[in-house]
């Protein structure tokens, strides 16, 4: 199947700054990508919906100057927390659909385990 | 508004024993049900879809429209089921999906 490859796997960071998570589509193009975060022990949240040479689309309750969202090219979108706090300490995944299978079927990163101190 | 429910959060059963996992959904048109799981730490990955109804793994589920319910099946649980299962709906091919509160299955020996 597709590979979705997300990095960093993991990373710590200071309050008030920003970082950059990487989603990238292997071996497919993704016109589309999405990104979910989840809390421990609950389900996924979808933040909001990556379209490539657009701007994403962002669900409701889901600041979009906190979380900046990026498509440029079909392999590659990027979520950056920017000054980042201690609840945003989360578990980001990203996710894309190959859009040469007709299922709907999307693959999954293997997530980014933030954690701001 | 589309939305999924898992009402249980932790199925515990011994190998050999019948397992199911409930998944309502409530959608005003017609949706597309899949069933994601996670095994301890690996990456979320489907394990089946309504439309292609095909078995996998020896899971099965069937979607039915009257009580909006997809439920997950399997009739001999093994060891290596245990993980976390998400039920997911999607309004239509590739679009986003919505993941129910997820189920953590637990297969005693």
């Amino acid at each position: 199947g597709a590979v979705v490859s997300q990095h960093p796997s993991w990373v710590i960071c200071k309050s008030g700054t920003s970082v950059k998570i990487e989603c990238r589509s292997l071996d497919f193009q993704a016109t589309t990508m999405f990104w979910y975060r989840q809390f421990p022990k609950q389900s996924l949240m979808l933040m909001a919906t990556s379209n490539e040479g657009s701007k994403a689309t962002y669900e409701q309750g889901v600041e979009k100057d906190k979380f900046l969202i990026n498509h440029a090219s079909l392999t590659l979108s990027t979520l950056t927390v920017t000054s980042a706090h201690p609840e945003d300490s989360s578990f980001y995944i990203c996710s894309a659909r190959d859009s040469r299978l007709a299922t709907g079927e999307l693959f999954f990163g293997e997530g980014s385990r933030l954690t701001v101190l | 508004a589309q939305r999924v429910t898992q009402p249980e959060k932790l199925l515990s059963v011994f190998k050999g024993a019948p397992v199911e996992l409930k998944c309502n959904y409530s959608y005003s048109g017609s949706p597309e049900l899949f069933w994601y799981v996670q095994y301890s730490r690996q990456r979320l990955q489907l394990l089946l879809r309504h439309i292609s109804r095909e078995s996998i793994k020896g899971f099965t589920a069937d979607l039915n429209k009257g009580e909006t319910s997809f439920h997950l099946k399997k009739p001999f649980a093994q060891e290596e089921d245990s993980a976390m299962y998400y039920c997911a709906l999607s309004a239509a091919a590739g679009n986003k999906l919505t993941f129910g509160g997820g189920t953590r299955v637990l297969v005693k020996p």
